[in-house]
Formats: structure tokens, sequence, C-alpha cells
């Protein structure tokens, strides 16, 4: 079946760039997703790329796609205090509908 | 985007009780579903709760210990049935929006703690 894989810990300090990664197993996916996920709230979509884009820039987030490595990164520039957080990378299901989701990458953003 | 809003926030339950947890969309969706996450853990579709039939549900969950209502186009609810502290979960509701991205917006979650 469809799986997601995320490195779980990342600690930068305050104003560097934050790189999360992901890696997924299904080939046919059109598009995948990036969730941001705070203390004690639900998940908050942050961006999602297209599968045939290899690049998707939004204000301080980068996306970058390896459709080839089935390889997803998401970038943080100027990494704040306010971006500490559960990251999640996400897929569709076989059957095209709900997501499937990796284990989540905890970010730890020290001033 | 839609906007997602589930009661109640959290709960503490007794074993062998049940609770329902009502979720409520600002706007006509396609899709809505279930899914619960553990402590620590990912989140794990439970179902997709269809509108005017059955719910569909995922392996290792059954109808009988989560049993899912969607009478129209923006609501559902989601019973978690004779808890165990086993159920102590957030459980998340979700719905996509209809776009070509079929973008997917969730809920606050509901935090439950089964004693």
């Amino acid at each position: 079946g469809e799986d997601v894989e995320q490195s779980l810990f990342l600690s930068v300090r305050e104003g560097d760039s934050s790189v999360i990664n992901c890696t997924y197993t299904d080939s046919s996916s059109t598009y995948l997703y990036w969730y941001k996920q705070e203390p004690g709230a639900g998940l908050q979509l942050l961006t999602y790329i297209f599968s045939n884009m290899d690049m998707k820039q939004d204000q301080r987030l980068t996306v970058l796609l390896n459709k080839k490595d089935k390889h997803l990164s998401l970038r943080i520039a100027d990494t704040q205090t306010g971006d500490s957080a559960i990251y999640f990378c996400a897929d569709h299901n076989q059957a095209g509908t709900a997501l499937i989701f990796g284990k989540g990458t905890t970010l730890s953003v020290s001033s | 985007s839609a906007v997602i809003s589930q009661k109640p926030s959290r709960d503490i339950c007794q074993r062998g009780t049940s609770l329902t947890i009502q979720c409520q969309v600002d706007s006509q969706v396609t899709m809505m579903f279930w899914y619960r996450q553990q402590p620590g853990q990912s989140l794990t579709l439970i179902a997709t709760a269809n509108q005017g039939s059955e719910a569909t549900y995922e392996s290792g969950f059954v109808i009988d210990k989560f049993p899912i209502s969607r009478p129209n186009l923006t609501f559902s609810t989601l019973t978690v049935s004779n808890m165990s502290p086993e159920d102590s979960s957030i459980y998340l509701c979700s719905a996509t929006s209809g776009d070509l991205a079929q973008t997917q917006y969730f809920g606050p979650g509901t935090r439950l703690l089964v004693l």
C-alpha cells in the first residue's frame, strides 16, 4: 500500500532555514501536501504542489518535488519561533480521496 | 476554503460509555472524513462519511465501534462506542472543498480521554 515517510525531528536556530524531507511510494500521486500542527491545535494546510511541478514558492515556503526519486521537501526561510510545530507530509490514498500522512516532523526553533 | 468546527473540543469519559462528536462545515462539501490521531502519532483514516448512505470504513475500523452519520452536505457525526482507554485520541473531521487540488481542510479536533 501507499506509504509516506518523514524524519521525526529537526532543530534549528531562529533566522536559519529549515528543510523538512518526505518520501512517498505512490507514483500516481497528482498533488502532495504539507500541513502544520501547532501544539493543541488541528491541522492547517500550508501548501501543496502539483506533481507536474518541480518547485513551488509561497512567501517563506519553498516546496521541491523530485518525482523520479519520490522525494518532497519543504524549506522554510528565516525560520521563526512561531514556526515551531509538527509538519506533516501527505499524499492521497489509492482511491484518490482521503489522505495518507507521514509520522510528522517536529520542528524546534531556538532563539 | 472550508471552515470546520467540532463539538465537543475535549471530553473525559468513563470506560464503557459512548461519545458522539459533531462536525459542522460552513459550506457544502463533496466529501467528509474522520481521522484518529493517537498520542504522539500521525493521523489514521477511520472512515469516509457518505451523504445519504453508510460510511466507508478503513481496515481495522468497524461500524459497530464507530458509527457515523452524514445527514446532509455540511454535517457529520462520529460516535465512539463502548469506550476503553485505548480510544483516548484526538478525533479530527475533515472535508474536501471540491477544488482541482482536492484540498482537504481539517477541524480543530476533539481530544478524548477515556478513564
